[in-house]
């Protein structure tokens, strides 16, 4: 069963627009939130992470909410640009032993000029 | 500065055949781990590597196994490849710890006929 659930499957959103990701998972003891970018040909890299302590965390245009009684974690990008464009994956993991990480089915946005 | 290196980066297969993915980090991580990525199915773990000299099974272990070579180097092997395993296959690395990301590499992808 997936760990991690994310919601949309796809998105497009206009230039300058919000874009927003949503992500839940059931598993108390994930202490740590990472989203990932991917480019077509790509393999993943690390965007933004957030662990539970926290309810926001912003870097530049991306910022990362969580709401830990919902289970629940997005990722919003402002101003979204063209070459936002790309697959976002969030994910969750306990930040101890092996430090495996359970991603979600991802969400290809694409920026409209 | 390499980070994560896979070899080979495109390979085909007819069913029945072997082959090994070979991955190799450079940054002196702990932690190595082999996924598979399938549309609409996100990253799926295969198989990971919490230190030198030890491996366990993740999500999705059977047809595929691994072996740690060294600190380095973690090598992913399909003994009798099924069309099935038909994937992009990511290797990545982590440092243990609280907080640290994985880095990727840029993926083999995989067919088999």
């Amino acid at each position: 069963q997936q760990q991690v659930k994310q919601s949309p499957q796809s998105l497009i959103v206009q230039k300058g627009g919000i874009s927003i990701i949503n992500c839940a998972y059931e598993n108390t003891a994930f202490d740590y939130f990472p989203w990932y970018q991917q480019f077509p040909g790509k393999g993943p890299a690390l965007l933004i992470a957030i662990r539970p302590d926290v309810s926001e965390k912003k870097e530049g245009r991306f910022t990362i909410s969580f709401n830990k009684s919902a289970k629940q974690f997005s990722l919003h990008i402002m101003d979204s640009q063209p070459g936002d464009s790309a697959t976002y994956f969030c994910a969750a993991s306990i930040q101890t032993g092996a430090n495996n990480l359970f991603f979600g089915t991802g969400t290809r946005l694409t920026v409209i000029p | 500065n390499a980070g994560v290196t896979q070899t080979p980066k495109f390979q085909v297969l007819k069913t029945g055949q072997s082959m090994t993915l070979q991955c190799a980090q450079d940054m002196n991580h702990n932690s190595m781990y082999w996924y598979r990525q399938d549309p609409g199915m996100g990253l799926r773990l295969i198989y990971y590597s919490a230190s030198e000299g030890t491996t366990d099974k993740g999500e999705v272990p059977n047809g595929y196994n691994v072996s740690r070579l060294n600190k380095r180097e973690f090598s992913l092997r399909l003994e009798s490849a099924a069309p099935s395993q038909t994937s992009v296959y990511f290797c990545a690395s982590s440092e243990n710890g609280q907080g640290n990301g994985y880095t990727f590499g840029s993926g083999t992808r995989l067919t088999v006929v």
